[in-house]
């Protein structure tokens, strides 16, 4: 069945650095979403990414989906302490699929 | 505006006991309706969706049930809970199924003992 996995597992970023978080897909999606859950809260939608080698941007945020629509990025540049938390990827094959999301750490 | 509400927001049972978690959405029609279970430090894993007024469909195997008796109406329950049905069970919505985003509800953190 449809796998979506998401490395790494965690990172831990000084702030002000950058840094990527991948999701990898075993089959082709119709579109891919990124969520992102703060400490203690509940998933909250960042984007979807529709078309073969789309590029979005949201403030810092920097989301790309691959040609073959089987992978996606999401790159943070200056990263702040308000980035923390774990960012999850979910590809849409026959359904929606989450990965098991990066969690992310910021030191001061 | 949509807002979507789930209670309560924790739960403690014992091993075998019932549960019944409720989820209801404001400010929309005929939603998607989505159960997910996340344990500690894991990602989503999806339980039930349903499409419309008693239509569930169920992902994973399991003694846990859902059911739909109103439109913005989505209930989780057991009859007997095991150990390994502690952990944090969000509700989400969406307007088309699958796709589109999905928004979640502020989410029920059950521990069973």
């Amino acid at each position: 069945g449809q796998q979506v996995m998401q490395i790494p597992q965690y990172q831990h970023v000084q702030e002000g650095e950058d840094f990527t978080t991948y999701c990898n897909s075993s089959t082709t999606l119709s579109n891919i979403q990124w969520y992102k859950q703060r400490p203690g809260g509940h998933p909250v939608f960042l984007i979807q990414l529709v078309k073969s080698g789309e590029v979005k941007k949201q403030k810092r945020l920097t989301f790309q989906f691959g040609e073959a629509k089987k992978n996606s990025s999401l790159h943070i540049t200056a990263t702040q302490t308000t980035d923390v938390g774990t960012y999850f990827c979910a590809g849409l094959d026959y359904k929606l699929s989450f990965g098991a999301g990066t969690t992310v750490t910021v030191r001061a | 505006s949509q807002t979507i509400h789930q209670w309560p927001a924790t739960l403690v049972q014992p091993v075998g006991s019932p549960l019944s978690l409720e989820c209801t959405v404001e400010g929309t029609s005929n939603p998607n309706l989505y159960w997910y279970r996340q344990a500690a430090g894991r990602g989503l894993q999806l339980l039930f969706y349903s499409v419309g007024i008693g239509q569930i469909s169920s992902e994973v195997p399991q003694n846990l049930s859902a059911s739909r008796p109103q439109d913005r109406q989505f209930i989780l329950s057991s009859k007997k809970l095991l150990l390994s049905d502690s952990g944090f069970y969000l509700c989400a919505w969406s307007v088309r199924q699958w796709a589109g985003a999905q928004y979640f509800g502020p989410g029920t953190r059950l521990l069973v003992l």
